[in-house]
């Protein structure tokens, strides 16, 4: 009953390194979406999965990459970290759009990672 | 461009007080509107979804409005207990452009005071 797993859950940083954050779900969900939340700023969405094989850019996506391995997984890979990508990171899945009333809109989070760039 | 603000941002109360979160949105072309629950330092939980279709959702003591006509939902919570002390966030899903996206609100950081 794992839900959504991501790894890790914290990590620390300097300049210009570059690390990936890795998103798994065993809910055989559809889309998956990977947001960054700030104080203040609420959840801002960085890239998203509509379907495997598919990715999209969100809000705030610039600094950031995004590989839909395979209907499980989907990882935020930064390749050059900056003080500015320091926050917290959210992945989060969804069944699939079109099945109205079935729950299968509802959107899983992940408990997120903490990343500190110095 | 879709905008979600709550209000207020932060509510204290004392605890047995019936209380109502707003969220408002810009774009009433809207797929469906989830609430959130975050405790700190955790994830966040599903609280309700309501369909563009339906005008409330109920679960336990929470009660969620929808009206789309005028770009609001409320969340409406009974009986407060300090249990309920959380930021509590609102996320539309547009309908406009099938790009999937979610936006959310800033939340509302709620205190039930014993």
């Amino acid at each position: 009953n794992a839900g959504v797993t991501q790894t890790p859950k914290f990590q620390v940083l300097k300049t210009g390194q570059s690390m990936t954050l890795q998103c798994a779900q065993d809910m055989n969900h559809n889309s998956m979406y990977w947001y960054r939340q700030d104080p203040g700023m609420g959840l801002r969405l960085i890239y998203y999965s509509a379907s495997e094989g598919t990715t999209d850019k969100g809000e705030v996506p610039n600094g950031y990459n995004v590989s839909r391995l395979n209907k499980r997984e989907f990882s935020l890979r930064l390749e050059s970290a900056a003080p500015s990508q320091t926050s917290v990171y959210f992945c989060a899945s969804r069944a699939d759009i079109d099945r109205v009333g079935s729950g299968a809109n509802v959107l899983t989070f992940g408990a997120g990672s903490r990343l500190t760039v110095l | 461009k879709q905008e979600v603000t709550q209000i207020p941002a932060a509510l204290s109360v004392p605890e047995g007080e019936n209380l109502v979160l707003n969220c408002s949105f810009t774009d009433s072309a809207i797929y469906n509107l989830q609430w959130f629950r975050q405790d700190p330092g955790k994830g966040l939980t599903s609280l309700l979804l309501i369909q563009s279709s339906q005008r409330e959702q109920t679960s336990g003591r929470l009660n969620a409005s929808l009206d789309k006509s005028s770009g609001r939902s409320t969340l409406y919570i009974a009986a407060s207990q300090p249990g309920d002390s959380a930021t509590y966030l609102c996320a539309v899903f547009g309908a406009k452009d099938s790009s999937y996206k979610l936006i959310f609100g800033s939340g509302t950081r709620l205190l039930v005071r014993p």
